[in-house]
């Protein structure tokens, strides 16, 4: 079965840059989604489609996708950002959906 | 606006079964497509099941206990979970999705189950 793998945590100062790193095999041919949780809440979308944002999601949420690692970035990180993320894509061959193993983002 | 909520979950015990439930509105609930994605408790998100109306996929580790169906009439996903077990506790959610490779763009608040003797 597909695997994403993602780092189990990351840690940002106010104001930096926070890069999370979703990686699989070949996963740049794939369509890459990414969700925000924050604890007590459902899963919020960030980023669809490797790099769109939904509407209301601030511009400081960017991703990337190519070869084997796709990447959520959040630019200017503000204490709000703490939170879970996870990685998201539809395996084809298996027919199955499947999540990364998600990154506890802090602000320090 | 749109909106999805769950409901119907609660304790059970060991291979009992469940019926949870997934209310929709403000869209148009037969061309959208729905997942069941659940959480155990302090652990990441794991995809169950996806249905867009026609066609059925399940997560290994429920095909062939579970099962997903909608009634259009009352815009109302169910998850019939059958033979359940300890591993089955969760927090249950459901969300919209646009079609098998589109994000999954609303959630619900989720439901919890669990099961326990």
């Amino acid at each position: 079965s597909y695997v994403l793998t993602q780092p189990p945590s990351v840690s940002v100062a106010p104001g930096q840059t926070a890069r999370i790193t979703c990686g699989g095999n070949n996963i740049g041919s794939k369509s890459v989604h990414w969700y925000q949780q924050k604890p007590g809440q459902a899963p919020v979308l960030v980023v669809y489609d490797d790099s769109d944002r939904p509407s209301g999601i601030p511009e400081r949420f960017s991703g990337s996708n190519s070869g084997n690692t796709a990447t959520l970035t959040i630019n200017r990180v503000e204490a709000g950002d703490e939170a879970d993320y996870y990685c998201q894509v539809w395996d084809s061959s298996s027919d199955h959906h499947v999540f990364g193993t998600g990154t506890k983002v802090t602000v320090l | 606006q749109v909106q999805l909520v769950e409901s119907g979950g609660g304790v059970v015990q060991p291979g009992r079964s469940l019926r949870l439930s997934c209310a929709a509105s403000g869209f148009t609930f037969s061309s959208y497509a729905l997942h069941w994605v659940r959480q155990a408790p302090g652990k990441g998100l794991e995809w169950v099941i996806f249905s867009d109306g026609s066609d059925k996929y399940y997560a290994d580790s429920v095909k062939g206990r579970f099962t997903i169906s909608r009634d259009t009439s009352k815009n109302t996903l169910y998850l019939q979970m059958n033979s359940l077990r300890g591993e089955d506790t969760a927090v249950y959610y459901c969300a919209k999705t646009g079609g098998a490779d589109y994000a999954m763009d609303v959630w619900g608040q989720g439901t919890t189950v669990t099961v326990s003797s």
